[in-house]
């Protein structure tokens, strides 16, 4: 049981350059979630999905893309990389419960020169 | 939507003394509060939550305080060990949705 995956953990990107983050989770669950962490900030949200099918928008949600690709799998795609989007970015997930956990993936850190 | 703040930013404190870090919410609606603690280089975690009929939960030395009136909840660690030593997180659900708004998080540092 790997609980919530995440690949890459690092990358560094171009400013204008596109990439694709990949989160997996084999819990189950229903929801899932990507936050961007930067200093001072805190955890904040950019996209997320309460089901299979179905994604809305977050916090911060300008510059980025999602596709909620079966149950298992959320990817964030940055389709023209800037360097405020350097950050760690985390994905998780949940049971489709108000007021469950949401369990974190280990992290992406993105680079944008 | 709901607005998280938590205070303070960073703490110190010496080994053995409480700990307390407090976070306020805007949303009377909101009925979760989880809090999260992330060590360097790691995923956060959940350590402890509170739901809105219940004003008080501990577990061990952590214990979190819900003020409905206020608006406010705490969390509070007794007996701090070196290992308590992270970044800490609260959060709010946003009422009639599957989100929670974390705050900016406190570096909690326990000086040995």
């Amino acid at each position: 049981n790997a609980g919530v995956t995440q690949t890459p953990k690092f990358q560094v990107l171009k400013t204008g350059q596109s990439m694709t983050l990949q989160c997996a989770q084999d819990m189950n669950h229903n929801s899932m979630y990507w936050y961007r962490q930067d200093p001072g900030m805190g955890l904040r949200l950019i996209y997320y999905s309460a089901s299979e099918g179905t994604t809305d928008k977050g916090e911060v949600p300008n510059g980025y893309n999602v596709s909620r690709l079966n149950k298992r799998e959320f990817s964030l795609r940055l389709e023209s990389a800037a360097p405020s989007q350097t950050s760690v970015y985390f994905c998780a997930s949940s049971e489709q419960i108000r007021g469950s956990e949401q369990y974190f993936g280990p992290g992406t850190r993105l680079t944008v020169t | 939507g709901e607005n998280v703040e938590q205070h303070p930013s960073t703490l110190s404190v010496q080994e053995g003394d409480s700990a307390v870090i407090k976070c306020t919410y805007s949303d009377s609606a909101s009925n979760y509060f989880p809090w999260y603690k992330q060590e360097l280089g790691k995923r956060p975690q959940l350590i402890i939550d509170i739901r809105s009929n219940v004003g008080e939960k501990k577990d061990q030395r952590i214990a979190v305080t819900l003020n409905k009136t206020a608006k406010h909840f705490s969390l509070h660690i007794t007996e701090t060990q070196p290992e308590d030593s992270a970044v800490y997180f609260c959060a709010a659900s946003e009422a009639g949705t599957y989100k929670y708004i974390f705050g900016t998080g406190t570096r909690l540092k326990v000086l040995a």
